[in-house]
């Protein structure tokens, strides 16, 4: 079965660093993008990153670009995000999510795996 | 990158039809061929009810059905059941980038 762990998530003060991680097994991991999601308390989900299978390709919602970094360690089976400069609005569940890859389309654009999420709180 | 645009809530009672709307511009949602959806239960984590606008991966209820029209993606839940009571989010990709609704919670009634 398909397995996304993700760990590291804390209390962190404002101004600080954290690094979230998530372990996959289950599956081949190196044949699939990878995102991380999240969602503060009470809210809707956003969107944070995603990285292309080998790490070449990576994107970032606007408001995380030069603050968050995604990167994945393949021989791990590890999706990692780095995020430094946190603010109280970064307060939120981080799901680690596995993008799907459609046999007739040949497109990896929906999420078919999730995590159970890890919490992340920004505050003094 | 704005969130695409869901009703706050809808309710139906069981096997009624209910259907959730997700709208947003072009430069937000794209051209809306990749728009997925989502379900999430109450302290869970969500899960893919549909992708590609009209795809159902194996295993979600045939009652789960997508469309588009125009700039608007829509779920189907045809025959809602007690099971089906979640909050439901939307997603569209476009330009790379991924935006999601604002989602919907479903109570049946």
């Amino acid at each position: 079965d398909v397995q996304l762990v993700e760990s590291g998530g804390g209390l962190v003060q404002p101004g600080g660093s954290l690094r979230l991680s998530c372990t996959a097994s289950g599956f081949t991991f190196s044949g699939y993008w990878m995102t991380w999601v999240r969602q503060a308390p009470g809210k809707g989900l956003e969107w944070v990153a995603c990285i292309k299978q080998d790490g070449s390709d990576k994107n970032y919602m606007d408001s995380m670009k030069g603050r968050f970094t995604i990167s994945r360690d393949n021989a791990k089976s590890s999706l990692y995000l780095q995020m430094n400069g946190l603010r109280a609005e970064d307060t939120a569940v981080y799901y680690c999510g596995r993008f799907n890859n459609d046999i007739l389309s040949g497109y990896s654009t929906a999420i078919d795996h999730w995590g159970q999420g890890t919490l992340v709180t920004v505050s003094s | 990158q704005s969130a695409l645009t869901q009703p706050r809530s809808v309710s139906g009672s069981p096997g009624q039809s209910v259907t959730i709307s997700c709208t947003g511009t072009s430069s937000d949602a794209g051209d809306y061929r990749f728009v997925s959806w989502y379900q999430q239960r109450p302290g869970r984590a969500p899960e893919l009810m549909i992708y590609e606008v009209t795809k159902r991966p194996s295993g979600v209820p045939d009652r789960f059905s997508g469309s588009k029209s125009g700039n608007t993606a829509s779920l189907t839940i045809s025959g809602v059941q007690a099971e089906d009571e979640a909050d439901y989010y939307c997603c569209s990709l476009a330009g790379g980038y991924y935006v999601f609704g604002g989602g919907t919670e479903l109570t049946v009634l």
